[in-house]
């Protein structure tokens, strides 16, 4: 079946040190790979996409790459504020059956920055 | 944002009454989904629902139903809830269901089953 794998948290840095949280998959077929953020108290926010292999997914300083050859997707930001202090989800969509698509999460990575 | 509304935002109530969550949404997206989250388990989707009375199961769906009278309301019910569906629900909209769609989600509703 599908599934994502992300490093466990929590993880814990200071202001402006790079950020990276590794997000490994499994699926059939060509999946679209996913980060949303949840900052205490909210819903999920999308923060970057790939749809296929070798895309770069940004936005607001954070990337990702589609790796085909090694199944990741990890996430990285070259310097983290408090303000990212979040739970970090990676997720990915594929086919589960028809024409339906299910989106697929990983446990989430709970981020601390501190001033 | 996505204009997506859950109520109530949070309900305490007891084992064995029926509860009902609405998701109502204005931007008259295709597909409608209900997830829940717990510790350690990220999100899991309960139902889903790919048009008016539409819908169909999820990996975690037992206890649950759920109907989609029309387009911008999804209504989640527990028809006995237990202490095991304590959690936070969030309902979720995509606009074509695709690979490549993109999910925006709701606030979620925080249930607490006495």
């Amino acid at each position: 079946g599908n599934s994502v794998t992300q490093m466990e948290g929590p993880v814990t840095l200071s202001e402006e040190a790079f950020l990276t949280i590794n997000c490994t998959y499994t699926a059939t077929g060509y999946p679209s790979l996913f980060w949303y953020v949840q900052y205490p108290g909210e819903g999920l926010q999308l923060l970057l996409k790939a749809t296929k292999a070798d895309d770069k997914g940004s936005n607001k300083g954070f990337e990702a790459t589609y790796r085909k050859e090694t199944t990741s997707f990890h996430l990285e930001k070259g310097s983290v504020q408090v303000s990212d202090s979040a739970v970090y989800f990676c997720a990915l969509t594929a086919n589960s059956g028809g024409s339906n698509y299910k989106l697929t999460f990983g446990k989430g990575t709970l981020l601390t920055v501190n001033p | 944002d996505a204009g997506i509304t859950q109520s109530p935002r949070h309900k305490v109530t007891e084992t064995g009454t029926p509860v009902t969550l609405r998701c109502h949404q204005t931007e008259n997206h295709r597909y409608m989904y209900w997830y829940r989250q717990d510790p350690g388990h990220g999100l899991r989707l309960i139902h889903y629902s790919y048009g008016v009375k539409d819908t169909d199961k999820g990996e975690v769906s037992d206890g649950y139903s759920v109907s989609r009278s029309k387009t911008e309301d999804f209504l989640l019910t527990l028809e006995s809830a237990t202490s095991s569906q304590t959690s936070v629900y969030f309902c979720a909209i995509s606009l074509f269901g695709g690979s490549t769609d993109t999910q925006y989600f709701g606030p979620g509703t925080r249930l607490t089953v006495l």
